[in-house]
């Protein structure tokens, strides 16, 4: 069974650039989360889907971030524009059903803002 | 507020000893718990998971881990560690009444000397 697949792995930008990150979550799971680990800390959620609707989107700084998840498969997270402060490890997670905690986690996408 | 507490951002062992890793959770009931595993460069790895039930859990790669429910702790344990077991690891507490999402530790760093 494949895992959750993140693309690009890296990616370094300038200060108010824009920059998306793609995932893909394992086939068959509803529910798709988004956490953003700043170096030193552990992962926060940004956004948590269930099929391609928002369930938990309280810690998402709208102002600037965006995710989608238009057919209920994978789904984009969006920064625009980036700050100094955005620089971390995006990481992208699944489970099976609504609810249930058991969280599969991908590589994750390391930004640096520059 | 529900929180983890993981009291040690670094710890140092010798290949062969044993390890402990604590964890202190504050939750409304008693949660999920989890402990994952971060090496360098890579997502998260579940190392194992309590829901009920027996207190001590057994996980992957020689972990097992106690759930206390009079310390709200889940510390995480392996009698003899090895060299590649050096990581960063998290401790983490969710519910399925609280749509499932996570929230984790700081994290402990583990580093192995030969």
């Amino acid at each position: 069974e494949a895992g959750v697949a993140q693309s690009p792995r890296y990616k370094i930008i300038e200060k108010r650039q824009s920059v998306a990150f793609w995932c893909n979550p394992i086939s068959g799971h509803a529910t798709l989360y988004w956490y953003q680990q700043i170096l030193g800390q552990g992962p926060k959620l940004l956004i948590q889907f269930q099929n391609n609707g928002v369930v938990d989107d309280s810690q998402l700084p709208k102002d600037r971030f965006s995710a989608e998840r238009l057919k209920g498969v994978d789904s984009t997270l969006k920064i625009q524009p980036a700050k100094l402060e955005d620089s971390a490890v995006y990481l992208c997670a699944s489970s099976f059903l609504a609810g249930e905690v058991t969280q599969y986690f991908g590589p994750g996408t390391r930004l640096t803002v520059l | 507020a529900q929180s983890v507490t993981q009291p040690d951002i670094h710890i140092t062992v010798s290949e062969g000893a044993s390890l402990e890793l604590r964890c202190n959770y504050s939750y409304g009931a008693t949660p999920y718990l989890f402990w994952y595993v971060q090496s360098p460069g890579q997502g998260l790895q579940l190392l194992l998971k309590y829901f009920s039930g027996d207190t001590l859990v057994q996980g992957i790669k020689g972990f097992e881990a106690e759930f206390k429910r009079s310390q709200s702790s889940f510390n995480l344990r392996k009698p003899s560690v090895h060299w590649s077991d050096a990581a960063e690891y998290f401790c983490a507490v969710g519910h399925y009444n609280q749509g499932g999402k996570l929230i984790f530790g700081q994290g402990t760093e583990l580093s192995v000397k030969p």
